[in-house]
């Protein structure tokens, strides 16, 4: 399967501050990546799908200019929280597309 | 939206036994996968199923995709320490690129 990785693992922000996360395909090429969100003790929940080289597409409730993804090359796509809030504390992790889908190890957000 | 009801949501077994959980929807999914989650890490894929009917085996673990396509099961025979950690299933729209995911299983085995 794909090899995904993500920097950082963790963070820990102040709130009002932005964070940008990173999610690479280390052995596959991706035109599409998918970033989700899960709060403790809870299930993955799809925030927006990252295209390469156009706009992200975002699930409804998930609010495009506070969740800013870029995604410009096939290989990285940077999800940035912008003015981070405390409920903007979370474990966020991408995905990539293939036969199936596989997963990054997640990076968990901590805004204080 | 789409959702899924997976059930049991915890299950505390002793090692050796079987194991079984299932997720079932009232909306039609093309793909059904099954994922392990340990704490602090991203889901790891165990058993991707593509066909209505189709019986996919993994080791110990079997998983079927429901002949209405609303439905899968997961299956893990004679549990050992280390399949402690939560399942989840996923019902894959658009192919398997976009997911919905069910609301986990957490297994915890008693040695």
């Amino acid at each position: 399967g794909a090899v995904v990785s993500q920097h950082p693992s963790w963070v820990i922000c102040k709130s009002g501050t932005s964070v940008k996360i990173e999610c690479r395909s280390l052995d596959f090429q991706a035109t599409t990546m998918f970033w989700y969100r899960q709060f403790p003790k809870q299930s993955l929940m799809l925030m927006a799908t990252s295209n390469e080289g156009s706009k992200a597409t975002y699930e409804q409730g998930v609010e495009k200019d506070k969740f800013l993804i870029n995604h410009a090359s096939l290989t990285l796509s940077t999800l940035t929280v912008t003015s981070a809030h405390p409920e903007d504390s979370s474990f966020y992790i991408c995905s990539v597309g293939g036969a199936g889908l596989y997963f990054g190890p997640g990076t968990r957000l901590t805004v204080t | 939206g789409q959702q899924l009801n997976q059930s049991p949501q915890s299950m505390f077994i002793q090692e050796g036994e079987d194991v079984s959980m299932n997720c079932t929807s009232s909306s039609i999914f093309n793909t059904w996968l099954w994922y392990k989650q340990d704490p602090g890490e991203g889901p790891v894929l165990l058993i991707a199923l593509y066909k209505a009917g189709e019986l996919t085996s993994n080791g110990r673990l079997t998983a079927q995709f429901g002949i209405t396509r609303k439905d899968s099961f997961l299956n893990i025979s004679a549990s050992i320490p280390s399949d402690v950690g939560i399942y989840f299933c996923a019902g894959g729209i658009q192919g398997a690129q976009k997911l919905v995911f069910g609301q986990g299983t957490r297994l915890t085995i008693n040695p």
